[in-house]
């Protein structure tokens, strides 16, 4: 069975410091493939990033890094500098490329910047 | 372009009443999906449709729950008849791929209170 653990339910930085959100994943596919979305206040998700299990690389997209770790089942996302326009609940999400597919969602990490 | 719309976007009714929520998927997507959201039990995907046809309904709660995709461009979730516990954000989402192996693209999403 598949899980996805983000253990941090809640977290507050002050504006402009970095902060990591935490994503354990659990699986027994050698296929398959890692999401992150964001949910701002406003209530809609928001595709981040999607990462398939053959490929470690990192990901960088201006002030959002992604650090893809097999041998830790975990896949964290890094805020640098953060801004109050990053405040919102994050999502880490895990998905099987096989015949019993599904998406699972993890709890999510409300995250505060604060000013 | 348009994202995924849905409608209405609050919806408040009584206990036993019909309600149905509507979506309209990005054009040219191939899959839709089903979700509602609540403090309690999170993100929960609720039915998966590629090509109009439903492919995974096992996250239905019950057969007070139907769901209907007559063609590409849109789709109803239907409660009959609600219950207060049915309260809570129902999301529709979009992928251009028939899997969930994809990026999903979410609607605003329907608040949904029964009282």
């Amino acid at each position: 069975a598949q899980k996805v653990t983000q253990a941090q339910t809640e977290i507050s930085v002050v504006e402009k410091e970095d902060v990591t959100l935490d994503c354990v994943y659990e699986t027994r596919d050698t296929t398959y493939y890692l999401f992150w979305y964001k949910q701002p206040p406003s209530g809609e998700l928001v595709f981040l990033i999607r990462r398939n299990s053959f490929d470690e690389q990192n990901e960088i997209s201006g002030r959002y890094s992604w650090n893809f770790q097999k041998s830790t089942s975990s896949f964290n996302f890094t805020i640098t500098a953060s801004q109050v326009v990053d405040s919102a609940v994050y999502f880490c999400a895990l998905s099987v490329g096989n015949r019993d597919d599904k998406i699972i969602f993890g709890k999510g990490t409300r995250l505060h910047i604060l000013p | 372009d348009a994202g995924v719309i849905q409608s209405p976007r609050h919806e408040v009714t009584e206990m036993g009443q019909e309600v149905t929520l509507r979506c309209k998927p990005i054009s040219g997507h191939n899959s839709l999906f089903w979700y509602r959201q609540t403090m309690m039990r999170g993100l929960e995907l609720l039915i998966y449709f590629n090509n109009n046809v439903p492919i995974d309904d096992s996250g239905m709660p019950e057969d007070r729950f139907s769901a209907k995709m007559p063609n590409a461009s849109f789709s109803t979730l239907k409660i009959q008849p609600s219950e207060p516990r049915d309260s809570a954000v129902y999301f529709c989402a979009s992928s251009p791929k028939t899997s969930y192996t994809y990026e999903q693209y979410f609607g605003p999403g329907t608040r949904l209170t029964v009282t």
